[in-house]
């Protein structure tokens, strides 16, 4: 069975920092892109960027809104994605799912709560 | 950055009736559209990709259509089980980004 697990949500205030992390497992994780996305309380679907699998070079790509404060690392031998967030901002208060992805298959977590607040 | 628009923002209709829900893009994504089912509570689910593929396990009352700025899904018999919100998204090679429509909600009439 594929499951994703989101973990690492949270309440934090702005301007620091929280990691996210992605446990996978029931498929081949060093084969897929690995995606994060979004979702504000209420609101649509955003991307946040995503890690390309070792076999297409393993670079990053992120959304204008978050570039430069978070980071998305990955490390095939125990099948975990991170998500590194720094100099939170209120904005940024959302669900956050982790996806792996590849050729027109994804999986998704049920993701987890952060919440930037004072 | 390539923008989404769906129409309509609601849709009610009654079971056994077929739903069709747009996507206009701003600029052409050629065939690179996916929609996504979004219900209450959980994570979206993918019921198509490249803009006319099902996605493994969908039933094939769902059909996309469409390519360069215009997309088309269909729903052809509605289930009680497909009010929910969709929402469709593109994703560009160059700029590298993805980017989803604001959504459309499926109400029950």
């Amino acid at each position: 069975e594929v499951q994703l697990v989101e973990s690492g949500g949270g309440l934090v205030q702005p301007g620091r920092s929280l990691r996210l992390s992605c446990t996978a497992s029931g498929f081949t994780f060093g084969d897929y892109a690995m995606s994060w996305f979004r979702q504000a309380p209420g609101k649509g679907l955003e991307w946040v960027g995503f890690i390309r699998s070792k076999a297409y070079g393993g670079t990053t790509e992120y959304a204008a809104s978050v570039k430069g404060r978070f980071t998305i690392s990955r490390d095939d031998s125990k099948s975990i994605a991170y998500l590194q967030m720094n100099s939170l901002k209120t904005e940024d208060t959302a669900v956050y799912y982790c996806i792996g992805e590849r050729d027109g298959v994804d999986y998704w977590g049920q993701g987890t709560l952060v919440t930037v607040s004072s | 950055e390539i923008v989404l628009t769906q129409s309509p923002a609601t849709l009610s209709l009654s079971p056994g009736e077929r739903a069709t829900l747009s996507c206009r893009a701003s600029q052409s994504v050629s065939s690179y559209l996916a929609w996504y089912q979004q219900k209450p509570g959980q994570a979206p689910r993918l019921l198509i990709y490249d803009a006319s593929n099902r996605a493994t396990g969908i039933p094939a009352r769902f059909s996309g259509s469409g390519s360069g700025t215009d997309f088309t899904l269909t729903i052809s018999s509605l289930e009680p089980e497909d009010f929910a919100v969709y929402y469709c998204q593109q994703r560009s090679n160059w700029p590298p980004e993805i980017t989803f429509g604001q959504g459309t909600r499926l109400e029950i009439k």
